[in-house]
């Protein structure tokens, strides 16, 4: 099973609103991964958690704000957001950070407008 | 530094004419290899992988050989489908920084017609 879950499929909010975005994965995978995907570009990396501590921060503004409860489980909690962020968010994971061999599996994102 | 470099789409073809999709990548070290496929309106499912020169990774009917004399990781598929008809990326995977970074290329927007 390579199955990665992500919570809600589509979420529309306002600027002042705060949400979260939740995914899942039962692999035993020890690295976590959110991307932004804007409307045909390739995804951008966000932050990366290993072992459920952030490793990368990829300069992402406060307004995204990760959190790893767990080995399982990941969430983006927003809050402030501007319509630009309007984007798919994918959540991935992989097996570890230790090797460029590991294959990093795909969630199938969460639509999210911002109005 | 690292890059990935796709051929621009879109790629329209009729059903069963065979598919090319050029990925040439820019590298330090060993990186490994992959073609994710999107979708409309879905995440990134990994295609094929290959990790090593001269491995050839291959699912669906896809095929791609890890090409290290020319830094390219071609996708073919002898007799494409409408079902195919999807956005491709081609991507590396190195260990820098610490940690398992993958680089996208543009993506390459494929259609499909019967």
């Amino acid at each position: 099973d390579t199955e990665v879950t992500q919570t809600p499929k589509h979420l529309v909010m306002g600027m002042t609103n705060k949400k979260s975005l939740k995914c899942e994965q039962h692999m035993g995978h020890r690295a976590m991964y959110w991307y932004k995907q804007k409307a045909k570009k390739p995804p951008e990396l966000m932050f990366v958690y290993s072992y459920e501590k952030l490793s990368i921060n990829e300069s992402v503004p406060s307004r995204f704000s990760p959190e790893c409860p767990n080995s399982s489980l990941l969430n983006l909690h927003l809050h402030a957001l501007q319509p630009e962020d309007s984007a798919l968010y994918l959540c991935a994971s992989s097996p570890g950070l230790q090797t460029s061999t590991d294959t990093q599996y795909f969630g199938p994102g969460t639509r999210l407008t911002v109005l | 530094g690292n890059s990935v470099t796709q051929m621009e789409g879109p790629v329209t073809l009729s059903e069963e004419a065979f598919l090319t999709i050029n990925c040439t990548y820019t590298a330090t070290g060993y990186p490994s290899l992959f073609w994710y496929v999107q979708y409309p309106g879905e995440g990134l499912q990994l295609l094929l992988k290959a990790t090593k020169a001269d491995d050839k990774g291959s699912n669906k009917g896809f095929e791609a050989t890890y090409r290290k004399e020319t830094t390219s990781f071609h996708l073919e598929k002898g007799s494409v489908q409408v079902s195919d008809s999807a956005v491709y990326f081609c991507a590396l995977s190195t260990f820098s920084g610490g940690y398992n970074k993958l680089i996208f290329g543009a993506g390459t927007r494929l259609a499909v017609h019967p």
